[in-house]
């Protein structure tokens, strides 16, 4: 069964605008930690933001926040005052468990494209 | 900088060879993986590494073995390349904590078999 997804087709974002990704997660863990990241067209991977399950507030990180919705297990990523750097692809990831191993398991990924 | 360094960005192969792709941290983490990225289906976890000659399978371990003799290297190999191996692949090391400590990632290795 598919732990995080991912589903949006790709979007186009006028620059300045917000955008919202949206993320599912199946886990049955009650410790688990989400992450969100950033694939532009080079290909590196940016880790964007962290939500951890026991987090009390929403996660911030800039013009990055995640909406955590832990009773819909939605973790959805919201970029504000969108840039043009911000086009590339968005991963959202679970890590499970606190044994240590710290694997993280991907969605598929939206495409984000900013237009001016 | 800490980083994570793959051996080669791309890479071009014959169908039947051997590949080892090689990927090395100098951040001291203990727990180091691999991922396959291939358009559509995201980042699938082929193998992964929490201590030097430790190695646990992914999800996809089919088709792969690695290999991790030292702490600060982890070696992915291809016993006989075929085509739907052609991908790009990502390393990335961790350390084996709870909280915000996700990944560092190498910059990929784009790999071709032909």
């Amino acid at each position: 069964a598919q732990k995080i997804t991912q589903t949006q087709p790709g979007m186009f974002v006028q620059e300045k605008e917000a955008v919202t990704l949206d993320c599912t997660y199946d886990t049955s863990d009650p410790s688990y930690g989400l992450f969100w990241y950033k694939q532009p067209s080079s290909g590196e991977m940016i880790f964007l933001i962290y939500q951890g399950s026991y987090d009390q507030q929403n996660a911030t990180e800039g013009r990055y926040s995640l909406n955590f919705q832990k009773a819909r297990k939605s973790a959805n990523l919201v970029i504000s005052a969108s840039q043009l750097g911000d086009s590339a692809m968005y991963f959202c990831a679970m890590r499970e468990g606190a044994d240590g191993n710290n694997r993280l398991a991907f969605g598929k990924g939206n495409q984000v494209v900013v237009i001016p | 900088d800490v980083k994570v360094t793959q051996s080669s960005r791309y890479l071009v192969k014959r169908t039947g060879e051997k590949v080892f792709l090689e990927c090395v941290q100098d951040m001291d983490h203990e727990n180091m993986f691999w991922y396959r990225q291939d358009p559509g289906l995201g980042l699938r976890l082929i193998y992964f590494s929490y201590d030097v000659k430790m190695k646990e399978k992914g999800d996809i371990p089919e088709g792969y073995s690695v290999s991790r003799e030292k702490k600060e290297r982890f070696s992915l190999i291809l016993e006989s390349a075929s085509t739907n191996q052609t991908s790009m692949y990502l390393c990335a090391s961790s350390i084996p904590f709870r909280g915000r400590n996700g990944y560092t990632f190498g910059s990929g290795t784009r790999l071709t078999v032909v």
